[in-house]
């Protein structure tokens, strides 16, 4: 049982590229989320899709699109990177009507050049 | 909106020594509130969580926490820190569908 899967696990890019960072969970969860680390600001929510055929932006949507392929994957498209966008990215999801708890992917390292 | 605040950024403590992680929420609604724990380089891992009922929330590995609504507080102790423990902790609220994270408390245990 993998839970959430991320890949890449780490990627380099330099200022204009684009890439999608991609997300699968086999655990039959209805809600899937993109989030952002960065030191001292603990995880920011870039993107959520709470059921299949729905997204909504969270507090950092900018720079950013995302797109909900199935019930299972989950993936987010940076279009033309940019240095700020240098962060680890976790992906994470939550069966719907439970008391709330996520479950999260390993996590995927960015860096921006 | 909800939010959470993490008072203080890096907690020291010495192994065998209580541990104790501060946790303040704002919330409009009963909350729901969860502590996560990350070691390096992994993801966030479900330490424990309150919905309702018993306000003292046993999780894994020997922590708890308690709710205390008078205070708007969820603060995370363990009676004796080992080695082991050393991490970074997030206190999160859920609003609606989301959960909104605190910046996070990096605890270092010393030997």
């Amino acid at each position: 049982n993998a839970g959430v899967t991320q890949t890449p696990k780490f990627q380099v890019l330099k200022t204009g590229q684009s890439m999608t960072l991609q997300c699968a969970q086999d655990m039959n969860h209805n809600s899937m989320y993109w989030y952002r680390q960065d030191p001292g600001m603990g995880l920011r929510l870039i993107y959520y899709s709470a059921s299949e055929g729905t997204t909504d932006k969270g507090e950092v949507p900018n720079g950013y699109n995302v797109s909900r392929l199935n019930k299972r994957e989950f993936s987010l498209r940076l279009e033309s990177a940019a240095p700020s966008q240098t962060s680890v990215y976790f992906c994470a999801s939550r069966l719907q009507g439970n008391t709330g708890e996520l479950f999260f992917g390993e996590g995927s390292r960015l860096t921006v050049l | 909106a909800q939010s959470v605040t993490q008072l203080g950024s890096h907690v020291s403590v010495s192994e065998g020594a209580l541990v104790l992680l501060r946790c303040n929420y704002s919330s409009s609604v009963p909350p729901y509130l969860f502590w996560y724990v990350q070691y390096p380089n992994q993801g966030l891992q479900l330490l424990l969580k309150y919905t309702t009922g018993a306000t003292l929330v046993k999780g894994i590995n020997g922590f708890e926490a308690e709710f205390k609504k008078s205070e708007t507080s969820f603060h995370l102790t363990k009676p004796s820190a080992h080695m082991s423990d050393a991490a970074e902790y997030f206190c999160a609220v859920r609003d609606g569908n989301k959960l909104v994270f605190g910046a996070g408390t990096i605890l270092r245990v010393k030997s």
